[in-house]
């Protein structure tokens, strides 16, 4: 069975630094995918990145990146320039296999932007 | 409008009413999903459907069932409330694009209290 962890009940950023949310995994599966969400105060579900466990590279998007450390089992987020609008819930989520039907969730990391 | 739809967006029930929350999407993918969200708490999820003829059960479908009425359409029934079903609950489809990456979408959610 997969299970992802976060470690990180809260976190704090002052605007315009970057922060790292940490996400750890565990699945002896050699094909997963790795997702990033975004949950707002107002309640919808954002994706923001995928990482696919034979990618050679570190997936980027715009201000997000994933640092995928395979041997650790690791997909930390890194929010660069942090904005106030990047206040919200994220959630660290996996596939296994290759149809990747089902979503295993973290419980997810509180992060607060401070102006 | 929204891509993913979900209807109603907030719902009030009794113990052991019958209630149905619908499903309804425009980015013509077959798969689609629904997950409940406890408070503090990751998703976790109740079924899933690959297309109108597959129907599966996901990790908490008791109490539970769903109805995939057209590629669309897949909705969630609860046959007979209990408090303990009191949620956030989200529809989300995909399309996979290859090996693992299957990306997951979702609507914005329907927070479903029993009484």
């Amino acid at each position: 069975a997969q299970k992802i962890t976060q470690t990180q009940p809260g976190m704090f950023v002052q605007e315009k630094e970057a922060v790292t949310l940490d996400c750890t995994y565990d699945t002896s599966d050699p094909s997963y995918g790795l997702f990033w969400y975004k949950q707002p105060s107002s309640g919808e579900m954002i994706f923001l990145i995928y990482q696919g466990s034979y990618d050679q590279q570190n997936a980027t998007e715009g201000r997000y990146s994933l640092n995928f450390q395979k041997a650790r089992k690791s997909a930390n987020l890194v929010i660069s320039a942090s904005q106030l609008g990047d206040s919200a819930m994220y959630f660290c989520a996996m596939t296994i296999g290759t149809s990747g039907s089902r979503l295993t969730f973290g419980e997810g990391t509180q992060l607060t932007v401070n102006p | 409008d929204a891509d993913v739809t979900q209807t109603p967006r907030n719902r009030i029930t009794k113990t052991g009413k019958r209630i149905m929350l619908e499903c309804s999407q425009t980015k013509g993918h077959d798969r689609m999903y629904w997950y409940r969200q406890d408070p503090g708490l990751g998703l976790r999820l109740i079924y899933y459907s690959f297309d109108v003829k597959d129907i599966n059960k996901g990790e908490i479908s008791d109490g539970y069932s769903v109805s995939r009425q057209a590629q669309a359409k897949f909705s969630l029934s609860l046959e007979s409330a209990i408090p303990n079903q009191t949620a956030l609950y989200f529809c989300a489809t995909s399309d996979p694009q290859g090996l693992g990456k299957n990306i997951q979408y979702f609507g914005a959610g329907t927070r479903l209290s029993v009484l």
